[in-house]
């Protein structure tokens, strides 16, 4: 397996511009993740899926942010109107529903923001 | 959640063993205790995870106090490529699926 994909593997947008990240999870794996990491917080969860069905959205920092994942191979994270505090590192990460937290991350989108 | 503290960073040289250490004075008695790392420009990467008893695979060794209140993650030959931010953390297992990343230790290995 190629592990966790995720496309682009870097974005630059203008503010204000609509921006969408991709991920296709390992094959198999019930669980989506989907995190942000900066210097200033860290890595974050903002959302996670189990069986393409969103579980926890708390950590979505406001309504411009949205995910959907449609089938069990794709999953998408939006941000529109993008700002520019929304630069950071996008991950998203996939795991077996098994009985321990072996979560499979991709490679990141590093989103910048002008 | 039990919340862990981690020393900000550590130097170990290079085919010596690394051991980073790992406090979790809270955690409760269905928690598990897991280690990442995440290398510079790369997603996280799990390492291993243990209850109460020591714990090895191919990557590394967990130990894990009787008390269960600390731990330490034990690399046996350190190389240059295990440069990396460790994070210890602490959580359940199926259910408890968000997995909170503290500052971790950032291992420097030194040729």
């Amino acid at each position: 397996d190629a592990g966790v994909i995720q496309s682009p593997r870097h974005e630059v947008t203008e503010m204000g511009q609509e921006v969408t990240l991709r991920c296709k999870p390992i094959s198999g794996h019930d669980y989506l993740f989907w995190y942000r990491q900066t210097m200033m917080r860290g890595l974050e969860l903002l959302i996670y899926f189990n069986n393409n069905v969103p579980i926890d959205d708390s950590g979505m920092p406001e309504d411009r942010f949205s995910a959907k994942m449609p089938n069990a191979s794709f999953s998408t994270l939006k941000i529109q109107p993008s700002e520019p505090r929304d630069s950071a590192v996008y991950f998203c990460a996939s795991r077996f529903d098994s009985s321990y937290n072996e979560q499979f991350f991709g490679p990141g989108t590093r989103l910048t923001v002008l | 959640d039990a919340k862990t503290t981690q020393p900000p960073s550590m130097d170990c040289a290079e085919g010596r063993a690394a051991n980073l250490p790992c406090n979790h004075s809270t955690i409760s008695g269905n928690e598990y205790v897991y280690w990442y790392r995440q290398i510079h420009s790369q997603g996280p990467q799990y390492i291993i995870h243990g209850l109460k008893n020591n714990e090895t695979n191919e990557m590394a060794s967990l130990i894990i106090t009787e008390d269960r209140k600390s731990s330490t993650l034990i690399l046996p030959h350190a190389t240059l490529r295990d440069t990396a931010v460790y994070y210890c953390i602490v959580r359940g297992s199926t259910g408890a699926n968000n997995l909170f990343f503290g500052t971790g230790t950032r291992l420097t290995v030194i040729p």
